[in-house]
């Protein structure tokens, strides 16, 4: 069964400090690795999309990461704003594209 | 987010009701897709459709049934809700024509609650 597992499930942070979110993948095969933000009471709305050549895709702050041999990707998150507080949601793509496994997400709380 | 509306926003029902969730967009997108989020896990797929004459069962569609209406709009129903149904429900869009990435637009939400 394919799955997606997020790590930390939650991380409280201080504003302006660096975090990693990780995500471990079992999805096979592989087409492509998205990172969401979903902020409290709103869907989610896509940050960055890699595919299998892809090893490093950044948006502002944001760069993604990605380790299609060892099915693992991270989202860093620079200079941290209380803005950043949400839900960070990894999530795989199967092969044709039709089937998408989503993590169940890191909470990550922004204080100032 | 406001080009993927649903309604209600938020809807509160008794056991054996039949409910009926809505989504429209304006982005002009083929796929729809609904959604369901619970506590501590990953949104799970109930039905998705690739134009209005193509719906097909996601992961979780026991208990659901879907309505492609127009290109723009797909409902959800719930024929006799039970309580483990109490979820937070989204629809999603996508293009076709960006089929390699397929980045899905979400609405907002709708939190039902079956007493």
């Amino acid at each position: 069964k394919n799955q997606v597992e997020q790590s930390p499930q939650s991380l409280i942070i201080l504003e302006g400090k660096n975090c990693t979110l990780q995500c471990n993948y079992t999805v096979s095969p592989f087409s492509n690795l998205r990172w969401y933000k979903q902020d409290t009471g709103r869907g989610p709305v896509s940050l960055t999309i890699m595919t299998f050549s892809e090893n490093t895709k950044s948006n502002g702050r944001y760069t993604a990461t990605l380790d299609a041999d060892t099915k693992q990707s991270s989202l860093h998150i620079t200079a941290s704003q209380l803005s950043d507080s949400a839900s960070y949601i990894c999530v795989v793509s199967e092969g044709s594209a039709r089937q998408l496994t989503f993590g169940s997400g890191t909470q990550l709380t922004v204080l100032p | 987010d406001a080009d993927v509306t649903q309604t209600p926003r938020n809807r509160i029902t008794k056991t054996g009701k039949r409910i009926m969730l809505e989504c429209s967009q304006t982005k002009g997108h083929d796929r729809m897709y609904w959604y369901r989020q619970d506590p501590g896990l990953g949104l799970r797929l109930i039905y998705y459709s690739f134009d209005v004459k193509d719906i097909n069962k996601g992961e979780i569609s026991d208990g659901y049934s879907v309505s492609r209406q127009a290109q723009a709009k797909f409902s959800l129903s719930l024929e006799s809700a039970i309580p483990n149904q109490t979820a937070l429900y989204f629809c999603a869009t996508s293009d076709p024509k960006l089929a390699s990435t397929d980045t899905q637009y979400f609405g907002p939400g709708t939190r039902l609650t079956v007493l």
